[in-house]
């Protein structure tokens, strides 16, 4: 069974662009979770989208914004990108809302230049 | 609202030895607590949880970590390391059962363990 999956590996912009990472769910899984990891920093909860719809989301500006497609995968949008946001995005699904358990991707790193 | 603390960025054990990697939270009832590694060129992957119940939890790989309410913590252990476990292992905790949603989680900013032969 393939695991969650995410591309691009890697992705480099500069200031003031936009960048789209994309997710793949593992199958049967509804919900999808992002997450920033920056340098030394924990992971920081972005957004959480389920069965379509964004059901949560972390304490970031507007211009982090995603979507979920029928299929449940998911796209990630960072808007006017600037340096602060570079770091690893780690996609993540579930089966259950409530159970902790929580199956991640390799990640996306952005770098903003 | 819940934090986590993991006190070691990086640990060193020699192959065979004993681990034990801190974890400490704040969060002002019985919280959700669990373990997460990451090891080189994968997602992290849930080694395990406790929610109630018998505070050491047995997990995946060999590992156990012990809830201890009275110090915060939740500690992750292991009898004897492989070269394998080399890898970044994060504490996340949520809040209690009333509250709880996957999204809730609070990671620390993790511990990577390096294995010596």
């Amino acid at each position: 069974e393939a695991g969650v999956t995410q591309s691009p590996t890697h992705l480099i912009k500069t200031r003031g662009q936009q960048a789209t990472l994309r997710c793949s769910p593992i199958s049967g899984h509804t919900s999808v979770y992002w997450y920033q990891q920056a340098l030394g920093l924990g992971l920081q909860f972005l957004l959480w989208y389920d069965e379509g719809e964004e059901r949560n989301r972390g304490n970031f500006p507007p211009r982090f914004s995603g979507r979920q497609f029928p299929n449940y995968s998911s796209e990630l949008n960072v808007n006017a990108l600037e340096l602060e946001d570079s770091a690893l995005y780690l996609c993540a699904s579930s089966w259950d809302r409530g159970s902790g358990e929580l199956f991640f991707g390799e990640g996306s790193r952005l770098t903003v230049l | 609202a819940q934090s986590v603390t993991q006190p070691d960025i990086h640990i060193t054990v020699s192959e065979g030895a004993s681990l034990e990697l801190r974890c400490n939270y704040s969060y002002g009832a019985t919280p959700y607590l669990f373990w997460y590694v990451q090891s080189p060129g994968q997602g992290l992957q849930l080694l395990l949880k406790y929610f109630s119940g018998d505070t050491l939890v047995q997990g995946i790989k060999g590992f156990e970590a012990e809830f201890k309410r009275s110090q915060s913590s939740f500690n992750l252990r292991k009898p004897s390391v492989h070269w394998s476990d080399a890898a970044e292992y994060f504490c996340a905790v949520g809040p209690d059962i009333s509250n709880f949603g996957n999204e809730k989680l609070t990671f620390g900013t993790g511990t990577r363990l390096t294995i010596i032969p």
